[in-house]
């Protein structure tokens, strides 16, 4: 079965310092990867998808993410903070059989400091 | 934003009684799931639909029961709830297709005293 680890709990970062997310997974093929943002009190939304080719994929928000089969990692990255993107992020990985499911990792809670 | 409510918002109930969930949807997609979201569990899967009166079973379905008779509704059911199961309860719903992103609902708080 797959699943998805986020080493970082919680991460502190000054507001326009750089930001990276870690994410590691583990499935038997090539995964589907996702990474979610969920603001306080809210639902979940998606900041980009890698399902093949580039392994450098660009989203919404000024977040990119690296996907490497090597490492099987998937980590977010932000050059720059801005205040508003303190939230908690999730990575998820999917499955290749029919339902679309996901799996999702724990979660890194980001605070941004002014 | 995609078309996706939750009700109710909040609830607060007490132990052995039951409880029903509704996520509704406006954007006629296939695939529906509910989730819960435990502090250092991130979102866990509970039960999903893949059609009218088609579901299966996630990580966590233990105590939890599903019913899908429009496409547009998804009911969870607590039959009997716990305080294990207080939690947030999050809908997502997804179009066909291979490995479509999922979009979520608002979330539902329930505790159970």
């Amino acid at each position: 079965a797959q699943s998805v680890t986020q080493p970082d709990i919680h991460i502190t970062v000054s507001e326009g310092a750089s930001l990276e997310l870690r994410c590691n997974y583990s499935y038997g093929a090539t995964p589907y990867l996702f990474w979610y943002v969920q603001s306080p009190g809210q639902g979940l939304q998606l900041l980009l998808k890698y399902f093949s080719g580039d392994t450098l994929v660009q989203g919404i928000k000024g977040f990119e993410a690296e996907f490497k089969r090597s490492q099987s990692s998937f980590n977010l990255r932000k050059p720059s903070v801005h205040w508003s993107d303190a939230a908690e992020y999730f990575c998820a990985v999917g499955e290749r059989a029919a339902g679309n499911k996901l799996t999702f990792g724990g979660g890194t809670r980001v605070l941004v400091k002014p | 934003d995609a078309g996706i409510t939750q009700s109710p918002r909040h609830k607060v109930t007490e132990t052995g009684t039951p409880v029903t969930l509704r996520c509704h949807q406006t954007e006629n997609h296939r695939y529906m799931y509910w989730y819960r979201q435990d502090p250092g569990h991130g979102l866990r899967l509970i039960h999903y639909s893949y059609g009218v009166k088609d579901t299966d079973k996630g990580e966590v379905s233990d105590g939890y029961s599903v019913s899908r008779s429009k496409t547009e509704d998804f009911l969870l059911t607590l039959e009997s709830a716990t305080s294990s199961q207080t939690s947030v309860y999050f809908c997502a719903i997804s179009p066909s297709g291979t490995m479509v992103e999922q979009y979520f609902g608002p979330g539902t708080r329930l505790t159970v005293t």
